[in-house]
C-alpha cells in the first residue's frame, strides 16, 4: 500500500450537487495530481498543485477546482454534478523532481445519478 | 485520434509467457515514459519509468521506447498468475510526473 490515503472510498450523488473529495499525500510528497478515470479507460489528468497553487491543468471545466494544504493534503471539488462526472477519481503525490515515482491513493468512486 | 493509443485487450496467456504490451502515441514532446499496473479497485502503482528513448530492465520486467517510431513496448518474462490486471502506459512532456497522458489500459489474464 502507498502512504497516499483518499477519502471517502465511494459516494452517491445527484445530479447538480457539489461533492468535495479528499486526499492525503504521502509523507514529505509536496506535489498532489488528481486524475479522473471512467470505466475501462485510462486516468484524466485534471490538474496538479504544488506548494498550495496550481501547477497545470487538464481539458476540464471550472467547475472542477481544487486546493492544497499546508500539510500538502489536497481536496478536489466538482460543482453541478452531471452524469458524466461518475468515475474513479484518483490523487497521487510526489516530489517535484524528474524521474521519480508518483504513488496513487486507491481512488474515490464516485456515482451520479 | 487519441493521443496514446493502446489495445484493450483482454489478452490472455499461460504461466511463464512472454507478455508484450504496447502503446503508440503522437505527441513528440513526449519524453518521460512509464507504465502502470493496477489491480481490481486499487489505484496504478508504477513499474516502470524511462526517460527518452532505450530499453531499461527490472528483474521480469523490460521497458522499451523508440522515440522515432512513437512506439513504447513492455515485456514481461516467466509471467505469473499475480501478473494478472490492467497495464496502462503514461507519458509526458514535462518531468515531475505533471500532466501525465495515459492509454485506456489492457487488461492481462494469466492462467495456471
Amino acid at each position: 500500500e502507498t502512504g497516499v490515503t483518499q477519502s471517502p472510498t465511494h459516494l452517491i450523488k445527484t445530479r447538480g450537487q457539489q461533492v468535495t473529495l479528499r486526499c492525503s499525500s504521502q509523507s514529505g510528497h509536496n506535489t498532489v495530481s488528481w486524475y479522473q478515470q471512467a470505466l475501462g479507460q485510462g486516468p484524466q489528468f485534471i490538474f496538479q498543485y504544488y506548494r498550495e497553487e496550481e501547477n497545470g491543468r487538464g481539458n476540464f471545466p471550472p467547475r472542477f477546482s481544487g486546493l492544497q494544504f499546508p500539510n500538502y493534503s489536497s481536496e478536489l471539488n466538482v460543482n453541478a454534478l452531471e452524469l458524466d462526472d461518475s468515475a474513479l477519481y484518483l490523487c497521487a503525490s510526489s516530489l517535484p523532481v524528474d524521474n521519480t515515482e508518483a504513488f496513487f491513493g486507491q481512488g474515490t468512486r464516485l456515482t451520479v445519478v | 485520434q487519441k493521443e496514446v493509443e493502446q489495445d484493450p485487450g483482454p489478452l490472455s496467456v499461460p504461466e511463464g509467457a512472454i507478455v508484450s504490451l504496447n502503446c503508440t502515441y503522437s505527441n513528440s514532446a513526449f519524453q518521460y515514459f512509464m507504465w502502470y499496473r493496477q489491480y481490481s479497485r486499487k489505484g496504478p502503482e508504477l513499474l516502470m519509468y524511462t526517460y527518452s528513448s532505450g530499453n531499461k530492465e527490472d528483474g521480469r520486467f523490460t521497458a522499451q521506447v523508440d522515440k522515432s517510431s512513437k512506439y513504447i513496448s513492455l515485456f514481461i518474462r516467466d509471467s505469473q498468475p499475480s501478473d494478472s490486471a490492467t497495464y496502462l502506459c503514461a507519458m509526458s512532456a514535462m518531468g515531475n510526473n505533471n500532466d501525465m497522458r495515459f492509454g485506456a489500459g489492457t487488461r492481462l489474464t494469466v492462467k495456471p
